[in-house]
């Protein structure tokens, strides 16, 4: 049981470029969702899902997209990288509301992305 | 929308004393609390959580605190240790909109 994870660990982009981070999670959790962690903010919501074929925004969702195909996979996409997206980036999981327990949050060990 | 406002942003307290964190939320529809402690370089891992239905909860050290009315809840560390020495969150989950909100965190330096 891996738990959630994330990769890579750490990226160097320059600015326009595009790439994926990706994360699975194997506790067949349905809800997923990204943060993104930078000093003096929080952490702060990008997007989420509750469940295979569905996302939603979170707090900061521009210049971010997400898909949703599978119930392990949550990739988060970066169109057209800019230095504004340096940051390091949380994947997350958990239980739906519905189920006893659901609300433990678990993270994976985060992406250290860096847009020059 | 939903907002978690959180303080101090620092905190710094000899060994053995108490720390306490603040934190305020928005939506009125937000059930559930949790705190979590990120050491330097790693994820955030829980430590403590409380649900809408209940004031208070102990663990050991920790403590948590909810006024519902007020929109308030607090974490409490008694005796504190150079180990709890970190960063904590604080978060409130709407049962609206299933949202996971957290506060801008305070760094807890704990000097022996």
């Amino acid at each position: 049981n891996a738990g959630v994870t994330q990769t890579p660990k750490f990226q160097v982009l320059k600015t326009g470029q595009s790439m994926t981070l990706q994360c699975a999670q194997d506790m067949n959790h349905e809800y997923m969702s990204w943060y993104r962690q930078d000093p003096g903010m929080g952490l702060r919501l990008i997007h989420y899902s509750v469940g295979a074929g569905i996302t939603d925004q979170g707090e900061v969702p521009n210049g971010y997209n997400v898909s949703r195909s599978t119930t392990e996979d949550f990739p988060l996409r970066l169109l057209s990288a800019a230095p504004s997206q340096t940051s390091v980036y949380f994947c997350a999981s958990r239980r739906t509301l519905l189920r006893d327990g659901a609300n433990v949050l678990t993270f994976g060990a985060g992406s250290r992305l860096t847009v020059l | 929308g939903e907002n978690v406002e959180q303080h101090p942003s620092t905190l710094s307290v000899q060994e053995g004393d108490s720390a306490v964190i603040k934190c305020t939320y928005s939506d009125s529809a937000s059930n559930y609390f949790p705190w979590y402690k990120q050491e330097l370089g790693k994820r955030p891992q829980l430590i403590i959580d409380i649900r809408s239905n209940v004031g208070e909860k102990k663990d050991q050290r920790i403590a948590v605190t909810l006024n519902k009315t007020a929109k308030h809840f607090s974490l409490h560390i008694t005796e504190t240790q150079p180990e709890d020495s970190a960063v904590y969150f604080c978060a409130a989950l709407s049962y609206n909109t299933d949202k996971l909100i957290f506060g801008t965190g305070t760094r807890l330096q704990v000097f022996p």
